[in-house]
């Protein structure tokens, strides 16, 4: 299974953008790139996934480069109602999703 | 419509009891999972299930029992409740395994006293 390693937390002030890097070395060919979102007292929920270059849509743009040891989440102009926990997920074939202890994001006023 | 739903949402319990989280997906889904989370809020997978056969279970006492009645249900039973299993209990479902999005439920917050 490829392990995941990103920031246990950051801090940002409304309307900047925030990117968040997460590494995983082992990733193999067939895997996915993918992150969630929790909110306190809520589910995690599905962000965006990609497999490699750029990824983006309504909520966030992904960016994984060529050997796809890592990738970097980007939140654009953040709000208050952006601060979560943003879990990185590597997953593929039918091995176990693996959630690791993710990054809390706190946007400040 | 609420996508995975479970119940209860609140669970307060003494040790020793026996309680069941029921969980319901509307997706058609084929693929549900049971997750732990506990005060650290580290997230574990702690079943899969496919078209209502058992996937993956992780180290996981055998106190508690997965049961799929059918590929929209997963319900979980705990018996002999601890301490220890005070946490958040996720159910989600997913299209199927592997790169598919999961979609989570609520949530079922148990306390064991």
């Amino acid at each position: 299974l490829a392990k995941t390693t990103q920031p246990i937390s950051m801090d940002s002030y409304e309307g900047q953008e925030v990117n968040i890097t997460c590494s995983h070395n082992n990733i193999a060919t067939n895997d996915y790139i993918t992150w969630y979102q929790q909110f306190p007292s809520q589910g995690p929920r599905f962000i965006i996934q990609g497999y490699k270059t750029k990824v983006t849509n309504e909520v966030a743009s992904l960016f994984i480069p060529a050997d796809r040891k890592s990738s970097t989440l980007s939140l654009p102009r953040v709000s208050l109602s952006d601060t979560a926990v943003y879990y990185c997920l590597v997953v593929g074939g039918y091995q176990k999703v693996t959630f690791g202890t993710g990054t809390k994001l706190q946007v400040i006023p | 419509d609420t996508a995975v739903s479970q119940t209860p949402k609140y669970l307060v319990t003494q040790m020793g009891n026996d309680k069941s989280i029921k969980c319901e997906q509307n997706l058609g889904h084929d693929t549900m999972y049971w997750y732990k989370q506990d005060s650290k809020k580290f997230l574990k997978i702690m079943f899969s299930y496919n078209n209502k056969e058992l996937i993956i279970n992780e180290t996981v006492p055998n106190r508690f029992s997965p049961k799929s009645p059918d590929k929209a249900h997963l319900n979980l039973h705990i018996n002999s409740l601890e301490l220890g299993d005070s946490a958040v209990y996720f159910c989600a479902s997913s299209l199927a395994q592997g790169q598919e999005t999961q979609y989570f439920g609520p949530g079922t917050r148990l306390l064991v006293l």
